[in-house]
Formats: C-alpha cells, structure tokens, sequence
C-alpha cells in the first residue's frame, strides 16, 4: 500500500542539527512532491517546506529558510528533513506528507507518515 | 503570514451537526480552491477529510463536508459519532511565496 514511514525519534542538544527520513513506497516517488510539516506539543501544524523528489528542487517557508535542508535520495525513495542550530523550541513532531497530485507542489496532502519526535535538551 | 483563525472548540451531542469556520484572507482561502481538512486524533498523523474546499476521498464518510464562502471556510459533520472526537485544522495554498498555511485547529468533543 502507498504509505511514508518516517525514522525513529531524536533527543539532541541545544546548538546540534537533526536529519530525519520519510521512505516512500506503493507509488512512483519521484511523481509526487515532499512537504514537512511539524508540530509542537500540544500546538498546532506548522508547514516547513517541500521538495520535488524528481528534480531535487525546494522551497522553505521563510521562518526556516538557512536552517533547514531538504534532500532526497530517488535510489532508495527517501526524502529527508535536515534542522540545523536546533533551539528548545523545536521540540516538536515532524511529518513527511504527500501532495495528492502527481507533479503539483500545492494541494491537499493524502499520505502521512507517522511522525519523528524530535527533542531539543540540554 | 498568520495562521488560518478556527474556533478552540466546537461541541455536539450523538448526531447532531456542527460546523467548524476557518477563516483566512484574500491572499489565501478568498484566492484559491484548495483549502484542505484534516481530523488528528490524539498521538496519530492528520488524515485529510477534505480536499479543493468540498472533495472527500475515497474512504471517508459522506457525512463529512466542506463548503467555502469569501475568506472563510467550513467543514460540516452531521450525525455526530462518539470516533468523531478529534482536532481539526483547515489548511490552505496561500500562493507562491508563502505558500502553505494551516488553521489554528479546533477540538470537538462529543457530548
């Protein structure tokens, strides 16, 4: 079936990067774009920016832009989300999802993966 | 850009009805047909219920529904069920520099 499985959690200190992956699999990935979205605990969703699995091009929202990194690696259908200069306020989930249609960056997003915890402590 | 402005909370008894609003700008919701929602239940991924303001994918209830109206969006659940408990964010294309925004969520408990 067509689903996204993201990595395990990450506990990292103040000042550390994180790199979280999102693995596609059921469906083309280089036909469908990237977004991530994160939220932190007990706030809402927050969108981070996509990537184009088959070009390798992104696009931030602008909070983020210079800290964050999206890849991707089309030989193993996997996405990544790279956070670097992490604060405490980062503590959140991150999501992968997809956009429900082929070749679009906008639209809705009707695959999720399950989330990665990612906790900022010293 | 600010977030989408929905209701903290919304409530109901067993089959009622209840409308949550999300409400945004000319830049967002007022601009394009592609506000989106989504049902989160507590510790789990957002599941999209909604798609291009009124759309249900395949697998979700009929008694779901989106409608739209200026800069302001709703999404209508009739005959309210007890797996109905859940938070709901609206989320719209907001064009191509800021691109995404999402709602501020609403809970709806059912009574």
């Amino acid at each position: 079936q067509v689903q996204l499985v993201q990595s395990g959690a990450e506990v990292k200190k103040p000042g550390a990067s994180v790199k979280v992956s999102c693995k596609a699999s059921g469906y083309t990935f280089t036909d469908y774009y990237i977004h991530w979205v994160r939220q932190a605990p007990g706030q809402g969703l927050e969108w981070m920016g996509w990537i184009n699995p088959n070009s390798g091009g992104t696009n931030y929202a602008q909070k983020f832009q210079g800290r964050v990194t999206m890849t991707r690696d089309t030989s193993i259908s996997t996405a990544y989300m790279e956070l670097s200069r992490l604060r405490s306020d980062d503590t959140a989930v991150y999501y992968c999802a997809r956009v429900k249609y082929q070749l679009l960056p906008h639209g809705a997003f009707d695959i999720w993966g399950q989330g990665t915890m990612v906790t900022v402590s010293s | 850009q600010s977030a989408l402005t929905q209701p903290a909370s919304v409530s109901g008894s067993p089959g009622q009805s209840i409308t949550i609003s999300c409400t945004g700008t000319s830049s967002d919701v007022g601009s394009y047909n592609l506000v989106s929602w989504y049902q989160q239940h507590p510790g789990k991924a957002p599941k999209l219920m909604i798609y291009e303001g009124s759309k249900r994918p395949s697998g979700v209830s009929n008694r779901f529904s989106g409608s739209k109206s200026g800069n302001t969006a709703s999404l209508t659940i009739s005959g309210l069920q007890a797996e109905d408990e859940a938070d709901y964010y609206c989320c719209s294309y907001a064009g191509s520099s800021t691109f995404v925004v999402f709602g501020t969520g609403t809970k709806v408990t059912v009574l």
